[in-house]
């Protein structure tokens, strides 16, 4: 079936460092692709997606492109901040509004 | 524009019990989704509603319910509450359900627990 794997975290960088939390999914045709981030004591928000191969979701800074070959979907960032600390969550939507989440990635950036 | 409510955001019940929970989505959206959020199974889809129908249902037993009304809020049950239920469940809503995903907006959950 359908699913995500992300790497297990948690991460902890310093700040300005480069940011790099690789996802890979399984999926059959061709579903859209998600980064959601919950920030401590907060709902869940839309980070980017990408609905189509070769695409690029960018947002705040961070940045994914959706790979079919590799069937990844890493995000990444260039100089993280301490703001960017919260969970990061990989996501597939095959079709409709049914998603499927990774676990999560704890990104701690320290000063 | 007002977000995703979730009510109550916290509630506490003993196994055995049941248990319902509401969320009323963005005003103008029609699909509602529910996950349950747990620490070590992460987000899992529950199911998803739209025009009061369900059209999609994750892999959870039948004490997992839901219902959405003609106003698009929508309510979940579970019945028989078991300790491992205890969880935060999060409702999402967008405008439609489309092919490619149609972003979700999410509330900020309500957390049971259950004793």
């Amino acid at each position: 079936g359908d699913s995500v794997t992300q790497m297990e975290g948690p991460v902890t960088l310093s700040e300005e460092a480069f940011l790099t939390i690789n996802c890979t999914y399984t999926a059959t045709g061709y579903p859209s692709l998600f980064w959601y981030v919950q920030y401590p004591g907060e709902g869940l928000q839309l980070l980017l997606k990408a609905t189509k191969a070769d695409d690029k979701g960018s947002n705040k800074g961070f940045e994914a492109t959706y790979r079919k070959e590799t069937t990844s979907f890493h995000l990444e960032k260039g100089s993280v901040q301490v703001s960017d600390s919260a969970v990061y969550f990989c996501a597939l939507s095959p079709t409709g509004n049914q998603f499927y989440f990774g676990t999560g990635t704890s990104l701690t950036v320290i000063p | 524009k007002a977000g995703v409510t979730q009510t109550p955001r916290y509630l506490i019940k003993t196994r055995g019990q049941q248990v319902t929970l509401s969320c009323s989505p963005i005003s103008g959206h029609r699909s509602v989704s529910w996950y349950q959020q747990t620490p070590g199974q992460g987000l899992q889809f529950l199911f998803e509603y739209f025009s009061e129908t369900q059209r999609n249902k994750g892999n959870f037993p039948g004490r997992f319910s839901g219902r959405q009304f003609s106003n698009s809020r929508s309510e979940m049950n579970v019945s028989t509450l078991e300790l491992g239920d205890s969880a935060l469940y999060l409702c999402a809503s967008s405008l439609n359900p489309a092919p490619d995903g149609e972003t979700q907006y999410f509330g900020p959950g309500t957390r049971l627990l259950v004793l």
